[in-house]
């Protein structure tokens, strides 16, 4: 199984900060990873994709980068509904695997 | 393309869980897609249970292979979960997603959309 790390486990920032998170894999996926957003009893919504294709729809404040083994999730301008936990999830072979999340509070 | 999941929100110790997703405003059988089954202990994170694709092939997650079965319905427009022998720890929020086929060989893909998801509780 390919093993998802993300750091930090929780940010807190205010609003106009910009945040970074990590993400980690245990070996290398190239350039198949998404991010997520989950809220508070929500669904998981899809934010970037291929490392670093912004979803249709999501705000240009979040960016993507990276390939291999690491990965960062950029929020820049950071806004008050950007409160959330953050999901990595590598997009390659089963088992599909999610790092453990980072909660950002604002 | 929307997801909805329906089922039980209360299974007894050592049954079996059972689940269904309705999938609406597009066919299950067309393009390339891995139906999903996802859950979420809570306060905890998103564990992949298993897929479904081609019309009925499966992959399962190896922690819970001898206990899971997703099959579809195509005349539904529906999939579905089944987990035997649950216990306490099974009890989560169980969500259905379709993983988008990238187009890539030895990819799956990513998740959108999903459904609301459903809590499942395991209790007597």
């Amino acid at each position: 199984d390919i093993q998802m790390t993300q750091s930090p486990s929780s940010v807190s920032a205010s609003v106009g900060d910009t945040v970074t998170i990590t993400c980690r894999a245990s070996q290398g996926i190239s350039s198949w990873l998404a991010w997520y957003q989950q809220k508070p009893g929500k669904a998981p919504k899809l934010l970037i994709y291929a490392a670093s294709s912004l979803q249709s729809g999501v705000p240009s404040r979040f960016s993507g980068s990276g390939s291999g083994t690491d990965f960062t999730l950029t929020i820049s301008t950071l806004q008050p509904e950007d409160f959330g936990i953050y999901y990595c999830q590598q997009a390659t072979s089963s088992p599909l695997t999610f790092g453990g999340g980072t909660k950002v509070e604002i | 393309v929307l997801l909805q999941e329906s089922g039980p929100g209360l299974v007894q110790p050592s049954q079996t869980l059972s689940l269904t997703c309705s999938v609406s405003g597009g066919s299950i059988g067309s393009g390339i897609n891995y139906w999903t089954w996802i859950r979420q202990p809570a306060g905890k994170g998103l564990e992949w249970i298993g897929h479904t694709y081609n019309s009925g092939s499966t992959n399962y997650s190896p922690s819970l292979k001898s206990r899971v079965t997703i099959s579809v319905d195509t005349s539904k427009n529906q999939f579905s979960l089944k987990l035997s022998s649950v216990t306490a720890a099974d009890t989560a929020v169980y969500y259905c997603a379709r993983a988008q086929y990238p187009g890539v060989r030895g990819v799956i893909g990513w998740f959108d959309p999903w459904g609301q998801g459903t809590l499942v509780t395991v209790s007597s």
